[in-house]
């Protein structure tokens, strides 16, 4: 089965750039989904189809994804930003949908 | 507004079964697949089932595969999921999601507050 990797922590300063990797073979072909959850809360979509934002998810919150690794970004980064990101995509192969295991991002 | 409202979760025996409800409200059911999340306590999301729009194709995980049963009434907007043979790693909260699109590969664009399960004796 398709498997995601992701950096179990991340840490940030407030106003700095976080950067937050999701590894899977030949990723780059496929399209990739990130979704925040605050603790205690349903997970929230902030970026879809590799680099697009749902309507109400600030600019600050970019996506690439090219090759073996996608990307989101979170530029000037705030404490209220702090929480778990997670990747997602469809593997086609086997019919199934695939979450990374999740990235705790810390803001310092 | 958009919303989905989970129903059904509760304590249960190993072996035992249950069945999840999510009520959606505020966009056309019908248009868009819907799909079943779960998160064990302390852990990350793990994608459990999706339904297509007009409820003809269903899809699982290999984890719940010939336990669990998708389906959903789109007269009544209700996504159900249907667990037998419960066992304890089936514990964890059971989000329900809607995927942006007639089909599962989109993203998942509004979530319930999910409902817990906890298998148990």
């Amino acid at each position: 089965s398709y498997v995601l990797t992701q950096p179990p922590s991340v840490s940030v300063a407030p106003g700095k750039t976080a950067r937050i990797t999701c590894g899977g073979n030949n990723i780059g072909s496929k399209s990739v989904h990130w979704y925040q959850q605050r603790p205690s809360q349903a997970p929230v979509l902030v970026i879809y189809y590799d680099n697009d934002r749902p309507s109400g998810i600030p600019e600050r919150f970019s996506g690439s994804s090219s090759g073996n690794t996608a990307t989101l970004t979170i530029s000037r980064v705030e404490a209220g930003d702090e929480a778990d990101y997670y990747c997602q995509v469809w593997d086609s192969s086997s019919d199934q949908g695939v979450f990374g295991g999740g990235t705790k991002l810390t803001v310092l | 507004e958009v919303q989905l409202l989970e129903f059904g979760g509760g304590l249960v025996q190993p072996g035992g079964s249950l069945r999840l409800s999510c009520a959606a409200s505020g966009f056309s059911f019908n248009s868009f697949a819907m799909s079943w999340v779960r998160q064990a306590p302390g852990k990350g999301l793990e994608w459990v089932s999706a339904i297509i729009g007009g409820g003809g194709s269903t899809y699982y995980a290999d984890s719940v595969k010939g336990r669990f049963t998708i389906s959903r009434d789109n007269s009544k907007n209700t996504l159900y999921l249907q667990m037998h043979s419960l066992r304890a790693e089936d514990t964890a909260i059971y989000y329900c999601g809607k995927d942006s699109g007639s089909f599962p590969y989109d993203a998942f664009d509004i979530w319930g507050q999910g409902t817990m399960v906890t298998v148990s004796s």
